[in-house]
């Protein structure tokens, strides 16, 4: 089946700074790659996805980039702020049999 | 409001006495699943179901079973619970297409003593 890694564990940056989780997959076959965002107590919610078929994908502050030949993609935050501390967890799989990372906790310093 | 819904959002329960975790969509979702949140580990999934009556094994099923006998309710059952069950459950649906993003529920959590 499919093995997801996800790095960092952790991660703090500077208000304002860039923040950068990659992620890398074992099944060649996995076509689809949704980031999800968890608050505090909160449900998983996606904030952006990508298919097998594009490279790069940005909405508004979050980009994602697929290396498919790699068997890796990754999550790039700008300008962070406070409220974009969370947990980060990337998954890959078919469209419905996702496999998930073991999640990014990301802390905002102002 | 379209929404995914799980019932009983905390539960304490003791080894051995049979337990079951609702969860219901109101989008008309063909696909569902449940998920299990351990630090360090992220979601894993246990059960999913592509539509009515037809369900599969996810990565973790040992120990739960589901059934799907109406499109809106995917029910989570612990037969015999044991204290590594204990964990933050999650419900989701799928509403496949052109979009698969995965809305999940609340969140179950769950301590078994």
């Amino acid at each position: 089946g499919e093995n997801v890694e996800q790095h960092p564990s952790t991660l703090s940056v500077q208000e304002g700074d860039s923040a950068v989780i990659k992620c890398t997959y074992s099944d060649s076959a996995s076509n689809y790659f949704p980031w999800y965002k968890q608050e505090l107590g909160k449900r998983p919610q996606l904030i952006i996805d990508i298919r097998s078929n594009v490279g790069e994908k940005k909405d508004q502050r979050i980009a994602v980039t697929l290396n498919k030949t790699a068997k890796h993609f990754s999550l790039h935050i700008t300008e962070t702020q406070p409220e974009d501390s969370a947990v980060y967890f990337c998954a890959a799989g078919p469209d419905n049999k996702l496999t998930f990372g073991g999640g990014t906790r990301v802390l905002v310093k102002p | 409001e379209a929404q995914v819904t799980q019932n009983p959002r905390y539960l304490i329960t003791v080894t051995g006495k049979k337990l079951t975790v609702t969860c219901s969509q109101n989008m008309n979702h063909e696909y569902m699943s449940w998920y299990r949140q351990d630090p360090g580990l992220g979601l894993r999934q246990i059960y999913y179901s592509m539509n009515v009556e037809v369900t599969d094994k996810g990565d973790v099923p040992e120990g739960y079973k589901v059934s799907r006998k109406e499109k809106r309710n995917f029910p989570l059952i612990l037969e015999s619970p044991s204290p590594n069950q204990t964990s933050l459950y999650f419900c989701a649906s799928t509403g496949g297409g052109a979009s698969n993003e995965q809305f999940f529920g609340p969140g179950t959590r769950l301590t078994v003593l």
